[in-house]
C-alpha cells in the first residue's frame, strides 16, 4: 500500500521566517495531496491541495509544490505567524476499490516563537 | 452546515465496558470515514463507508471494533469489549466527490477516548 513519509517530526522558526515540511510517497499512482492543519486538542481542517497534474499552487502565505518524477510534496510558509503553530498533516490519496484512499503523513509540528 | 458532529466529545470509561461513538456527517456527503489518532500511529483510517455502504474495513484492528451506518445521516463506532490500548482519538471525517475522484475530508471534533 501506500507510504507516506514527512519530515521534520517538529520545527521551530521564528516569526516572520518561512517554514518548510516535506513528504514522500511511494505509489506513483496517488494523484491528489491535501494538507491539513490540526491546532492543539482541534479537529484537522483542510487548508491547501494539489493534484498531480499541477506542479505548485498558492494561497497567500502558504503554498505547495509537486514533484511526480521525485514522487516528493512540500508545505511553504512565509511570513510565519504564532497563529501557524500547530501540527501539519501531508497526505496522499489515489484510486482504490472505487473510492479515493487517503494516507497520512505522521505529521509535523510546528513551533513560531513570537 | 454546522459540519461534521461526533459524540461524545470524551469519554471514560473501564476496561471491558462497551464504547459507542456517534457522527452526523454534513448534509449531502456520501462517503463517511473513521479514523484512529494516537501519538505512535498517527491517524489511521479504520473503515470507510459510501453511500451507507462499508466499502473497505480493512483498517478495523480486531473483531471488538464494529461500525454501522443505518442512515446517511449517522453512523456509529462500537468497541466491545473496551480495552486500555483503544485509548486514542477517534475522528469521523465525511467528504463528496469533488471533479471527478477526489474526496475532500472534513473532519469532526472528535471524541478522546480513555479506557482504565
Amino acid at each position: 500500500g501506500e507510504n507516506v513519509e514527512q519530515h521534520p517530526s517538529t520545527l521551530s522558526v521564528q516569526e516572520g521566517d518561512s517554514a518548510v515540511i516535506k513528504c514522500t510517497y511511494s505509489d506513483s499512482a496517488s494523484n491528489y495531496f491535501p494538507w491539513y492543519k490540526q491546532e492543539l486538542g482541534k479537529r484537522p481542517q483542510l487548508i491547501i491541495d494539489i493534484r498531480s497534474n499541477v506542479g505548485e499552487k498558492k494561497d497567500q502565505r502558504i503554498a505547495v509544490t509537486l514533484n511526480k518524477t521525485a514522487k516528493h510534496f512540500s508545505l511553504h510558509i512565509t511570513e510565519t505567524q504564532p497563529e501557524d503553530s500547530a501540527v501539519y498533516f501531508c497526505a496522499a490519496s489515489k484510486s482504490s476499490g472505487g473510492y479515493q484512499k487517503v494516507t497520512f503523513g505522521t505529521g509535523t509540528k510546528l513551533q513560531v516563537i513570537p | 452546515d454546522a459540519g461534521v458532529i461526533q459524540s461524545p466529545r470524551h469519554e471514560v470509561t473501564e476496561m471491558g465496558q462497551e464504547v459507542t461513538l456517534r457522527c452526523k456527517p454534513i448534509s449531502g456527503h456520501n462517503s463517511l470515514f473513521w479514523y484512529r489518532q494516537t501519538m505512535m500511529r498517527g491517524l489511521e483510517l479504520l473503515i470507510y463507508f459510501n453511500n451507507n455502504v462499508p466499502i473497505d474495513d480493512s483498517g478495523m484492528p480486531e473483531d471488538r471494533f464494529s461500525a454501522k451506518m443505518p442512515n446517511a445521516s449517522f453512523s456509529t463506532l462500537k468497541i466491545q469489549p473496551s480495552e486500555p490500548r483503544d485509548s486514542a482519538v477517534y475522528f469521523c471525517a465525511s467528504s463528496s466527490r469533488d471533479r471527478g475522484d477526489i474526496e475532500k475530508l472534513f473532519f469532526g471534533s472528535g471524541t478522546q477516548l480513555s479506557v482504565l
